[in-house]
């Protein structure tokens, strides 16, 4: 099946810095991504959604300006925790879209802000 | 506007016995079905889908579900579970024809005792 990438596969940062994460898909074009983030034993909950060449659109609550979304190739979308502070401690998934019908997601990436 | 429900946040079977984990959905429009599996610190991996062909369909893993317009429902099956098969399992519906949001359910963690 189709194969999503995450880097890093955790992070530990200081409060007040800024943390990327990319998400790849690997053997196939993605004009559409998704950002998830899951707190411990809860369900997913959707952050944005990554068109590439074009605007991240934003689930109601969510920051764009805290969590900034670039999708700039079909087979590249990243996320920016920018100034994380310990609240931002989360594990993050992305999903890619194969243009069909189907998500495929990756392995997620833990983030501990300290 | 969709929804899922997943019936039970908890299952414990014995190794061998039936796995029957419960999913009910409510859609205005024809869905497409899904279930992901998770296990501790991973992101999601898709064990099987319905996207309005066959209503019975076979995943991964052993793993079937089938879909019933009629109770609205998309229960996941296995008939002899393994040690293996802990983890947690989420039920998602979306739109059809679209790269459209997940909508997940609240996830069930299947416990497989001796």
């Amino acid at each position: 099946g189709a194969v999503v990438s995450q880097h890093p596969s955790w992070v530990i940062c200081k409060s007040g810095t800024s943390v990327k994460i990319e998400c790849r898909s690997l053997d196939f074009q993605a004009t559409t991504m998704f950002w998830y983030r899951q707190f411990p034993k809860q369900s997913l909950m959707l952050m944005a959604t990554s068109n590439e060449g074009s605007k991240a659109t934003y689930e109601q609550g969510v920051e764009k300006d805290k969590f900034l979304i670039n999708h700039a190739s079909l087979t590249l979308s990243t996320l920016t925790v920018t100034s994380a502070h310990p609240e931002d401690s989360s594990f993050y998934i992305c999903s890619a879209w194969d243009g069909v019908e189907t998500q495929y997601f990756g392995p997620g990436t833990r983030l501990l802000v300290l | 506007a969709q929804s899922v429900t997943q019936l039970g946040s908890h299952v414990s079977v014995s190794e061998g016995a039936l796995v029957l984990l419960r999913c009910n959905y409510s859609s205005s429009v024809p869905p497409y079905l899904f279930w992901y599996v998770q296990y501790p610190n991973q992101g999601l991996q898709l064990l099987l889908k319905y996207t309005s062909a066959a209503t019975l369909v076979k995943g991964i893993n052993g793993f079937e579900a089938e879909f019933k317009k009629s109770e609205t429902s998309f229960h996941l099956t296995k008939p002899s579970a393994h040690m293996s098969d802990a983890a947690e399992y989420f039920c998602a519906v979306s739109r059809t024809g679209t790269a459209s949001k997940l909508t997940f359910g609240t996830g069930t963690r299947l416990q497989v005792t001796l």
